[in-house]
């Protein structure tokens, strides 16, 4: 059981590029999160999936776009890259049902330089 | 909207000593979850409240919820170099709103 997997790791982007990050889960998970961690601060969610097709808006959503066409896989894609956007990027999933905990992806970590 | 703050924002404790944050939210919330996040790792769940008043204990973590269920407490007892973190809290008023965290050094 592989949990919640995101894609890469590490990058670096110059300012003006655009890039996706990829985060998939196996475990059947029907909610999806992205969040932010900018340095010695707690996480700020950008976009959130209740399912398949349906996706909203979170905190901090302006320069960042997402889908999620099936209940494993759930992209975040930056278009224009701006230095304000060098953060680690975590996604996280949950089952349906508020007694459940955040399973958390470990991380990416973008530059934008 | 709603907001979730921890105190202290860091916490510097000899090893043995005891270690308490605390998490405020400005609404009732209907349910409080508790993460650890391992320096450059990923938030990791540690348990959910969701009575008034309720308490649970893992090992030496002791958990409170509010009678008010507008704030949280979570206590370590006799701090272990195993525990440094950021300890956050998340409170549930119909969405989950994460607070800012207490980063936890201990000296050995």
């Amino acid at each position: 059981n592989a949990g919640v997997t995101q894609t890469p790791k590490f990058r670096i982007l110059k300012i003006g590029q655009s890039m996706t990050l990829q985060c998939a889960q196996d475990m059947n998970h029907n909610y999806m999160y992205w969040y932010r961690q900018d340095p010695g601060m707690g996480l700020k969610l950008i976009y959130y999936s209740v399912g398949a097709g349906i996706t909203d808006k979170g905190e901090v959503p302006n320069g960042y776009n997402v889908s999620r066409s099936t209940t494993e896989d759930f992209p975040l894609r930056l278009e224009l890259a701006a230095p304000s956007q060098t953060s680690v990027y975590f996604c996280a999933s949950r089952p349906y049902g508020t007694e459940y905990g955040y399973t958390f992806g470990s991380g990416t970590r973008l530059t934008v330089v | 909207g709603q907001q979730v703050m921890q105190i202290p924002q860091y916490q510097h404790v000899q090893e043995g000593e005891d270690f308490t944050t605390y998490c405020n939210s400005s609404t009732t919330l209907s349910n409080i979850q508790w993460y650890k996040q391992r320096p450059g790792g990923h938030p990791v769940f540690l348990i959910q409240l969701v009575k008034s008043g309720e308490v649970k204990k893992q090992k030496r973590l002791t958990f409170q919820f509010g009678e008010a269920k507008k704030n949280s407490s979570l206590h370590i007892t006799a701090t272990q170099t195993t525990d440094v973190g950021t300890y956050f809290c998340a409170g549930n008023a119909g969405k989950s709103t994460f607070g800012d965290g207490t980063t936890l050094t201990v000296k050995p």
